[in-house]
């Protein structure tokens, strides 16, 4: 069974950096076709892709947010970690990681933490 | 990057009903089309991919279609449990996964 977990800081201010954890289970980064992203919905508002991580370490990220987004991963550890620096109160969102199977190049999105909400305040 | 735009934001059928949303790109996108549905506060689910399968364990009353820049997903009868909100995701322009704007569909 493949399970996703976000964690980290329910409140940050604005100017600081949020860092975001996803632990799973149930399936390995290390596998051909394996990739973690990070999405995130703004109250009331719409999905919005940030980043990924791919099993051979391929990176990418958001054309408007990649100057403040990183995302790394701990294989060993079945984590995924994503920083976003600079953050500010649009930034408030529920955070949610994905597991994404690579399928004949097409992304299926297809097990999902429950998010992680984070609000932006001061 | 290519915009999705999704009709209608809103939608109020009974059940039973044919239910059609559409999601139009801003450019071609062949077939390289996602179907969310996510309920209130819960994560979206994949539904549909490359335009037109169906995800494993999805109800065949779900269904996509489509290609190029014009996609319609429909759910042929309406069961209270579909009350959600369905979202259209592209990957043509990889990996910038850009989503639709939501069609929030409830029960009449």
């Amino acid at each position: 069974q493949v399970t996703l977990r976000e964690s980290g800081p329910a409140l940050v201010k604005p100017t600081q950096t949020l860092t975001l954890t996803c632990t799973f289970s149930g399936f390995s980064l290390n596998t051909f076709g394996m990739c973690v992203s990070w999405i995130r919905q703004p109250p009331g508002k719409a999905l919005e892709w940030l980043a990924r991580i791919d099993w051979d370490d391929d990176t990418y990220y958001s054309t408007s947010l990649k100057t403040r987004l990183t995302i790394s991963k701990v294989t060993s550890e079945n984590k995924v970690v994503l920083k976003m620096t600079n953050m500010d109160p649009v930034d408030t969102a529920t955070y949610f990681c994905a597991r994404v199977q690579m399928v004949a190049g097409s992304p299926l999105f297809d097990s999902w933490g429950q998010g992680a909400l984070v609000t932006v305040s001061s | 990057d290519i915009q999705m735009t999704q009709s209608p934001p809103s939608l109020s059928a009974s059940v039973g009903d044919r239910v059609t949303i559409t999601c139009q790109a801003s450019q071609d996108i062949v077939n390289y089309l996602n179907w969310f549905q996510q309920k209130p506060g819960k994560a979206p689910k994949l539904l549909i991919y490359d335009a037109s399968n169906l995800q494993t364990g999805v109800p065949s009353r779900f269904s996509g279609s489509g290609s190029g820049t014009h996609f319609t997903f429909t759910i042929s009868s309406l069961q209270p449990e579909d009350i959600a909100t369905y979202y259209c995701q592209q990957y043509d322009d990889r990996p910038m996964y850009t989503f639709g704007q939501g069609t929030k569909l409830e029960i009449k």
